[in-house]
């Protein structure tokens, strides 16, 4: 039972153009969500994180939208560029201190 | 500042021969340590976690084990290998109650397993 999905293996965005990195999650204790970046071989490194009691967070190029309703959150990347090309792993918490990871969406951004 | 270390980087090892691989955390005290694995096709799946010296959670049944001898050391380790153990295997660590509440795990570099 997948609790986090990210039901879109890859995407391939232009430079310049708007990645939309999409996150459906089904159970309702979760009150915390992250995004996190991963290049190959590498670990993780977190990008972005957004509370229950909000529905937008910014930072930068980076903005996380939650809707709690739909149980769906999503990451905005604008402008989209080159260097943003990696693995992007949603997670969620029920503020336990564990991270329930999704599958990960492998973006390309193309020059 | 905090780093964390993860090695070895890469390990061949063949079926049935035993397992230990070592995170170490530097630059803070008490902190919660995770052991994850992401295989071919998977996302990242929590294998065990601790919240001190000799607490260890196991999230998933396997051949694996975790022990914590020490505050800042997360040992993984199998008697037999499988096939089946080979991924990318990540250590991360978090200060509860720390970020005004909202806590984010930080990982280490990952050890490379392939399993013959």
């Amino acid at each position: 039972d997948q609790q986090v999905k990210q039901n879109s293996p890859s995407l391939s965005v232009q430079e310049g153009r708007i990645s939309i990195l999409n996150c459906d999650y089904t159970n309702s204790m979760f009150d915390y969500f992250l995004w996190y970046k991963k290049y190959p071989a590498e670990g993780p490194t977190f990008l972005i994180s957004i509370s229950s009691i909000k529905d937008k967070n910014e930072d930068g190029r980076f903005t996380v939208f939650l809707n709690k309703s739909a149980k769906h959150l999503s990451l905005h990347i604008v402008p989209s560029q080159p260097g943003d090309s990696a693995v992007y792993f949603c997670a969620a918490s029920e503020s336990n201190y564990k991270l329930t990871f999704g599958k990960g969406t492998l973006l390309t951004v193309n020059p | 500042s905090q780093t964390i270390h993860q090695w070895p980087a890469t390990l061949v090892q063949p079926v049935g021969s035993p397992l230990s691989l070592e995170c170490t955390v530097e630059g803070t005290s008490n902190p919660n340590l995770y052991w994850y694995r992401q295989a071919a096709g998977r996302g990242l799946q929590l294998l065990f976690y601790s919240v001190g010296i000799g607490q260890i959670s196991s999230e998933v049944p396997q051949n694996l084990s975790a022990s914590r001898p020490q505050d800042r050391q997360f040992i993984l380790s199998s008697k037999k290998l499988l096939l089946s153990d080979s991924g990318f295997y990540l250590c991360a660590w978090i200060l509860p109650g720390t970020s005004d509440g909202l806590e984010t795990q930080y990982f280490g570099p990952g050890t490379r397993l392939l399993v013959l």
